[in-house]
């Protein structure tokens, strides 16, 4: 495996339903990031990890919660979402905080 | 007001066309990137840059720093440029704000 890669590719999950999503780098990086994708809306950084260790939280509800365990390694852990909350999220990483990302193709998430 | 406006919202181009997309900002940055996005979402990094021009194959990016403009041009537009450009800012205070895209079209 090379570059990004997210996992799963599409989720659909009920409003009550507890999920994760996966992001994994390869590239030996030591920043990641979740954004958020809706439609006709910028993009929305969500979280960002440096070494492991959270740097910023732009304002995002407790519903979603991340994890980093090692540099390589991002998750999204989802409980009692909303239909709003349906979009692609996209992870990203990068050789040092905010310099150039390089994403993973995204998880379409639906939540009914 | 997003901080970061981009035009046109959509373009449509004939195969060979020159495209001019632009970026307009009204943060103090540090950096300004151009991204690619295809129909399913993976998204690319075709430019970082904080002064002057890039180029890379048929794609250049300029920016104008005392403007708080920059433009992605394309040359010998090809079908398989169609695509979501977004740009994007990282201002002096390590944010990051995104313009909401222009979706291009070139047509065989």
């Amino acid at each position: 495996e090379t570059g990004v890669t997210q996992t799963p590719r599409h989720l659909v999950m009920g409003m009550t339903n507890k999920k994760s999503l996966k992001c994994e780098q390869h590239l030996g990086h030591n920043a990641m990031y979740w954004y958020k994708q809706s439609a006709k809306k910028p993009l929305e950084l969500m979280f960002v990890y440096s070494l492991e260790e959270r740097v910023e939280n732009n304002s995002v509800p407790s519903r979603f919660s991340p994890e980093c365990p090692n540099s390589s390694h991002l998750f999204l852990h989802l409980h009692t979402l909303q239909p709003e909350d349906s979009a692609l999220y996209l992870c990203a990483s990068s050789q040092v905080p905010y310099n150039e990302q390089f994403f993973g193709p995204g998880t379409r998430l639906t939540v009914l | 007001k997003n901080e970061v406006e981009q035009s046109p919202q959509n373009l449509t181009a004939q195969e060979g066309e020159f495209i001019t997309i632009n970026c307009s900002y009204s943060v103090g940055i540090s950096a300004l990137h151009w991204l690619q996005q295809h129909p399913g979402g993976g998204i690319v990094s075709l430019f970082m840059l904080s002064s002057g021009k890039k180029k890379h194959g048929r794609l250049i990016a300029t920016i104008n720093i005392q403007e708080k403009h920059s433009s992605l041009h394309i040359t010998a537009s090809h079908p398989r440029d169609s695509a979501v450009y977004i740009c994007a800012v990282k201002t002096t205070g390590n944010q990051f704000y995104f313009g909401t895209g222009t979706s291009l079209t070139v047509i065989p």
